[in-house]
């Protein structure tokens, strides 16, 4: 079935390093990728998505890359500060118009 | 606008009894999500209405969960009989033309005891 996989599950940086999140989906057809960050006890947050016809998209220290023939898209935050600290979700949209989501990772960023 | 508003916001009940979750979505938004969130299985996706009507609701786990969405501007999650295990955070979402853009509401946290 339907099915987005994420890694890692946690992740620790130092502040100013940089953080990579992983994500791959099932279906070939989904086109739209988005991420959404989730603070503790709040809603989540779009932060920045991307489409099938794309393979990079930057947002000042966020970048979303996509790879369309491994099926794999991946979120990157450069010169992380501390409240960069969150659970992070990658999304892809399969078919339809329904958001499938990955388990999250919580990224933890150090001062 | 407000946002996508949903209440209540948190909600404890005894095992067995019935729960009403509530959700307005964004003016003008033609899609709205119902999802759950646990630590072990994330972001679940339960049932989406387009126009107010059901589109999808296989994540609906069990005939104890219905939903409805009478009006454009009011959703409603029930759960009878409520169970521990129904204990989450349930979260609305409203989007205009589907996938893109979703808002989500603040959540709502049940507790079943």
């Amino acid at each position: 079935g339907e099915n987005v996989e994420q890694h890692p599950s946690t992740l620790s940086v130092q502040e100013g390093d940089s953080a990579v999140i992983k994500c791959t989906y099932s279906d070939s057809a989904s086109n739209y990728f988005p991420w959404y960050k989730q603070e503790l006890g709040k809603r989540p947050q779009l932060i920045i998505d991307i489409r099938s016809n794309v393979g990079e998209k930057k947002d000042q220290r966020i970048a979303v890359t996509l790879n369309k023939t491994a099926k794999h898209f991946s979120l990157h935050i450069t010169e992380t500060q501390p409240e960069d600290s969150a659970v992070y979700f990658c999304a892809a949209s399969m078919r339809t118009d329904k958001l499938i989501f990955g388990t999250g990772t919580r990224l933890q960023v150090f001062p | 606008d407000a946002g996508v508003i949903q209440s209540p916001r948190h909600e404890v009940t005894e095992m067995g009894q019935e729960v009403t979750l509530r959700c307005k979505p964004i003016s003008g938004h033609d899609y709205l999500f119902w999802y759950r969130q646990t630590m072990m299985r994330g972001l679940e996706l339960l049932i989406y209405f387009n126009n107010n009507v059901p589109i999808d609701d296989s994540g609906m786990p069990e005939d104890r969960f219905s939903a409805k969405m009478p009006n454009a501007s009011f959703s409603t999650l029930k759960i009878q009989p409520s169970e521990p295990r129904d204990s989450a955070v349930y979260f609305c979402a409203s989007s205009f033309g589907g996938a893109d853009g979703y808002t989500f509401g603040s959540g709502t946290r049940l507790t079943v005891v």
